[in-house]
């Protein structure tokens, strides 16, 4: 299917347990990006990538890792999870980073016991 | 630092009713805005963007202004339906050089009541 997809919908884990967040895109766009978003907040970017190799944080990164070997994978890897990691993450992609729009997964709803 | 509210965070209508929903920044030196709308356990979808240099964006019902000195925008919704029960989220892209660092408002869930 065409589009963008998040794997797994839901997750719960404990405390201390690396959890990897999948994202893929069919649509070979340049830029891919991960967000959380929390009650009460807008989204927060966490990472994102121009291009394949290409990554960057963005304002909350801490605690995170991502990695792009592939233009259409995005994966984002929680290496020790937290409680404060207890949050919905999106995935995004869009065709360049020139103000063009950003095209959203369904989000992973994490929870981390 | 740019901050993006969204007043009020809930809001109930009758089906039918006009209806504005607002959104403030406080650096007007943005780039774009966009506004989305996020259904719930779904992604977000992109309704309308609005470079900085134009004053509104209209698609069907939906109608967007932006007024980059008072770091205002609206989103006009026009004769609601209760298909339009969603969380509506505004957010600005700050520069060029940066356009893809959105910053987000909190969104307005809006429950169209038939």
């Amino acid at each position: 299917d065409a589009g963008i997809t998040q794997s797994p919908r839901y997750k719960i884990t404990e405390t201390g347990r690396q959890v990897t967040l999948m994202c893929h895109q069919t649509w070979s766009h340049s830029y891919m990006f991960w967000y959380r978003q929390d009650l009460g907040h807008g989204l927060r970017l966490i990472y994102y990538s121009a291009a394949a190799d290409i990554t960057d944080k963005g304002e909350v990164p801490d605690g995170y890792v991502v990695s792009r070997s592939k233009t259409e994978n995005f994966p984002l890897t929680l290496e020790s999870a937290t409680r404060s990691q207890t949050s919905v993450y999106f995935c995004a992609s869009s065709e360049s980073g020139d103000g063009n729009i950003q095209y959203f997964g369904a989000g992973t709803r994490l929870s981390v016991l | 630092k740019q901050e993006v509210t969204q007043i009020p965070a809930a809001l109930s209508v009758p089906e039918g009713e006009n209806l504005v929903l607002n959104c403030s920044f406080t650096d007007s030196a943005i780039y774009n805005l966009q506004w989305f709308r996020q259904d719930p356990g779904k992604g977000l979808t992109s309704l309308l963007l609005i470079q900085s240099s134009q004053r509104e964006q209209t698609s069907g019902r939906l109608n967007a202004s932006l007024d980059k000195s008072s770091g205002r925008s609206t989103l006009y919704i026009a004769a609601s339906q209760p298909g339009d029960s969603a969380t509506y989220l505004c957010a600005v892209s700050p520069t060029r050089d940066s356009n893809y660092q959105l910053i987000w408002g909190a969104g307005t869930k809006l429950i169209i009541k038939p």
